[in-house]
C-alpha cells in the first residue's frame, strides 16, 4: 500500500441497507477525515479523528458513524442508507491537526436507490 | 456563518495567465489552502498561505490578504493538463478545513 486507499471504488445500494466504506493509510498519519462531495457544493466534513481512539463530528454527521481502533484504518458506516447519501466520499489524512496538508484517497462513488 | 466564495467556472487560453479568486469569512483563521482536482480524481495539494503575501511555486503562485479575507491562485503558461477544478479551503479556529465549491478551469487551445 502506498499512501491512502479506499474501498469499494463504487457501489450501488438499496435504501435501508447498511454499508461500510473502508479507508486505510500507511503514512502513520495521526489525523484522518471523511468528506462527501456533491455537485455545486464544497467538500463537507462528516467525521474526523485527531488520533487513534478518538473521533469527532464534522459539519454533516447525521446518518454516519466512524471508528478509529488503530492508526491506519478509519471506516465510515451508513447504518441505514437513504437516497440523500448518494455522493462521492473521500477519506483524507494528515500528519497532525494544525497547518497540515491533507492527503486524499481516490474516493468512493456511492449511489443509494 | 462560515463562507468561502470562488467563481464557478473560468475559461482561459493555452499559454496564457489566469487568476482564480477566493474570498472567505470564517470563525478564526489558521491558513488557506489551494487544491487541484481533475475530473473523477481526488484533490491534490497545491499551496498553503498563512502570512500575507505571495508564495511562488513554479508556474503556480498563491497570494493572501488576511485583512481583506482574500486570496488568489495565479497560473502562468497554461497547459492543457491544467484543465481541472481548483478548490480554496480555509483552516478555521479548530483547524478544520472549510471548503469552497471549487472553480472549474477550462483551457482552450
Amino acid at each position: 500500500i502506498a499512501g491512502i486507499t479506499q474501498a469499494p471504488t463504487s457501489q450501488i445500494l438499496a435504501a435501508g441497507r447498511r454499508m461500510t466504506l473502508r479507508c486505510t493509510q500507511d503514512m502513520r498519519h495521526n489525523a484522518m477525515y471523511w468528506y462527501r462531495q456533491d455537485l455545486g457544493l464544497g467538500l463537507r466534513l462528516i467525521h474526523y479523528s485527531n488520533t487513534a481512539g478518538t473521533t469527532g463530528k464534522g459539519e454533516v454527521p447525521d446518518g454516519y458513524s466512524v471508528s478509529r481502533a488503530n492508526t491506519d484504518d478509519f471506516p465510515l458506516t451508513l447504518a441505514s442508507a437513504v437516497p440523500s447519501q448518494t455522493s462521492v466520499y473521500f477519506c483524507a489524512s494528515s500528519p497532525g491537526t494544525d497547518d497540515n496538508e491533507q492527503f486524499f484517497g481516490p474516493g468512493t462513488r456511492l449511489t443509494v436507490l | 456563518g462560515q463562507n468561502i466564495d470562488q467563481p464557478t467556472e473560468m475559461t482561459a487560453t493555452e499559454g496564457a495567465i489566469v487568476q482564480i479568486n477566493c474570498t472567505y469569512q470564517t470563525s478564526g483563521f489558521n491558513g488557506l489552502f489551494w487544491y487541484q482536482q481533475h475530473a473523477g480524481e481526488a484533490p491534490t495539494f497545491l499551496s498553503y498561505n498563512v502570512l500575507d503575501g505571495l508564495e511562488e511555486k513554479g508556474r503556480f503562485s498563491s497570494f493572501l490578504s488576511r485583512s481583506k479575507g482574500y486570496s488568489y491562485l495565479l497560473l502562468k503558461e497554461l497547459q492543457m493538463k491544467d484543465s481541472a477544478s481548483y478548490l480554496c479551503a480555509v483552516s478555521d479556529s479548530n483547524y478544520q478545513l472549510i471548503w469552497g465549491a471549487g472553480t472549474k478551469l477550462i483551457i482552450k487551445p
